[in-house]
């Protein structure tokens, strides 16, 4: 079975701060997504990533692939009330696996204002 | 606007009792998942289908069945419900194909079995 780590588990930090969310896994994934979920909502899709390396930024939000295509990262610049939340990564494997995603464990975020 | 509606937020049933969760969308995609929620241990898929009347076991499918009879609803039953199934489902739909990897979900279904 194919397992995604993400760590810290519980992030509480001061409005301001910077962050930064793992995602690690001894699995390839053919592409790996990030999602938040707020309380009561169901998980929304932040960014997908597909190739090994790459990077994307989402205004503060910055997302990283490892070259390996094992492993991704979130880096939150200037944290905000407003990025509170459960953010969960997310992988899919290859050919008749890619409908299927594992999720990580999940990081929860509290920002204090 | 994509949407995925459950058909209740919040549900309380006793132990044995036969639940049904219902899932509705509206983006004609042909996979849709069911997924429970779980402090620490993320989302754990229970079961997907892929088509109408098709379906495949995830991770944790014991206790629970599914049907999907038209393509855009895709039930999760417990049929005999246990304390054990307390917990967040969450349902999902995905479309198929080159750039469909997006999941989208819907509330989540609140469940305490007593």
């Amino acid at each position: 079975t194919q397992l995604l780590e993400q760590s810290p588990q519980f992030l509480s930090i001061q409005e301001g701060e910077n962050l930064t969310v793992y995602c690690n896994s001894s699995s390839v994934f053919s592409s790996l997504q990030w999602y938040r979920q707020e309380p009561g909502e169901g998980p929304v899709l932040l960014v997908t990533v597909v190739t090994g390396g790459e990077v994307k930024k989402l205004k503060r939000l910055t997302f990283q692939f490892g070259d390996a295509r094992k492993d991704s990262s979130l880096h939150i610049t200037a944290a905000q009330p407003g990025d509170t939340g459960l953010y969960l990564c997310a992988g899919a494997g290859y050919g008749g696996a890619t409908n299927k995603l594992i999720f990580g464990t999940g990081t929860l975020l509290a920002v204090q204002p | 606007d994509v949407k995925v509606t459950q058909s209740s937020r919040y549900l309380v049933k006793r132990t044995g009792e036969k639940v049904f969760l219902e899932c509705v969308q509206d983006m004609d995609h042909e996979n849709m998942f069911w997924y429970r929620q779980d402090p620490g241990l993320g989302l754990r898929l229970i079961y997907f289908s892929y088509d109408v009347k098709m379906k495949e076991k995830g991770d944790i499918p014991e206790g629970y069945s599914v049907s999907r009879e038209k393509k855009e609803r895709f039930s999760l039953i417990l049929e005999s419900a246990s304390t054990n199934q307390t917990s967040m489902y969450l349902c999902a739909s995905k479309k198929t194909g080159a750039g469909g990897y997006e999941q989208y979900f819907g509330p989540g279904t609140r469940l305490t079995v007593t």
